[in-house]
C-alpha cells in the first residue's frame, strides 16, 4: 500500500546540534510539506517543495533546512539555529499544490535534551 | 495573512450527542478541508469540499462549504468514543499557479461514555 512514512517516531537533539527527520512517499506525489505543530498552534508550514532540486520556505522557515534530490524523499533538517526546536513535526504530500488534499505522515516527536 | 478561527479550543460531550464545530475567516476561500487527528498521529482527512453551499457526508460526518466562502460546518452525529481528537479545518485559495493552505487551530474533541 502507498503511503507516507515519518522516521524515526522520537528524536531527541542535544544543544548545538544539527538532526534531520525523514520523510519518504511512494505515492508518486510531486508536492512534499514539513508543518510543525505545537499544542493548541495548529499546523505551521515549514518548507515545501513542488518539484525536485526545488523548495520553497513557508511561514517559519528559519532555522530549518530542506533538500528534495529524489521525488520520494524530502528530509527536514532541524539546526542549531532554531532555538526552540521542541514540537511535532508532520510530513505531507499531494498530488500538486493546486490541490493540497494532504496525505500526512504519522508525524516525529522532537525534544530538547 | 490568512486567518482562520476555531473555537471552542475544547469540547466535552456525551456519547450519543451530536455535535457541531464550525470555522470562520475573513479571506473567502474556494476550497474547505476537514481533517481530524488522534493523539499522536498525523491528521486524517475526513471531508474535502469545493464549491459554495455544498453539502458533504461521510458516514455520521456532514460538512457545509458556506454560502459567502469564509466558513464552513462540521456535524458529527451520534457521537462515539472513537470520535475523540482533534478537529482542523483547513482552507485553500488557488489563484492561477498561486496556492495557499491555511489551517485552523482545531477544536479538541472528548466524548464521554
Amino acid at each position: 500500500d502507498g503511503g507516507i512514512t515519518q522516521s524515526p517516531k522520537y528524536l531527541f537533539r542535544k544543544e548545538g546540534q544539527n538532526v534531520t527527520l525523514s520523510c519518504e512517499q511512494n505515492l508518486n506525489h510531486d508536492a512534499m510539506y514539513w508543518y510543525r505543530q505545537d499544542p493548541g498552534q495548529g499546523l505551521r508550514l515549514i518548507y515545501y517543495s513542488q518539484i525536485v532540486n526545488d523548495f520553497q520556505k513557508g511561514d517559519i522557515a528559519e532555522g530549518y533546512s530542506v533538500s528534495r534530490e529524489k521525488k520520494e524523499s524530502f528530509p527536514l533538517t532541524v539546526t542549531s539555529a532554531q532555538k526552540n526546536p521542541t514540537a511535532f513535526y508532520l510530513c505531507a504530500s499531494s498530488t500538486g499544490t493546486s490541490n493540497q488534499k494532504l496525505l500526512f505522515g504519522s508525524g516525529t516527536q522532537l525534544s530538547v535534551l | 495573512g490568512q486567518q482562520l478561527n476555531q473555537s471552542p479550543q475544547s469540547m466535552f460531550i456525551q456519547e450519543g450527542e451530536d455535535v457541531s464545530m464550525n470555522c470562520t475567516s475573513s479571506s473567502i476561500f474556494n476550497t474547505w478541508l476537514w481533517y481530524k487527528q488522534d493523539p499522536g498521529e498525523g491528521p486524517v482527512l475526513l471531508i474535502a469540499l469545493y464549491k459554495a453551499g455544498e453539502l458533504t457526508s461521510n458516514g455520521r460526518l456532514t460538512a457545509q462549504f458556506g454560502i459567502t466562502r469564509k466558513d464552513s460546518f462540521l456535524n458529527i452525529s451520534a457521537s462515539i468514543p472513537s470520535d475523540v481528537g482533534i478537529y482542523f479545518c483547513a482552507g485553500q485559495l488557488v489563484l492561477g499557479a498561486n496556492s495557499k493552505l491555511t489551517f485552523g487551530k482545531g477544536i479538541t474533541l472528548s466524548v464521554r461514555p
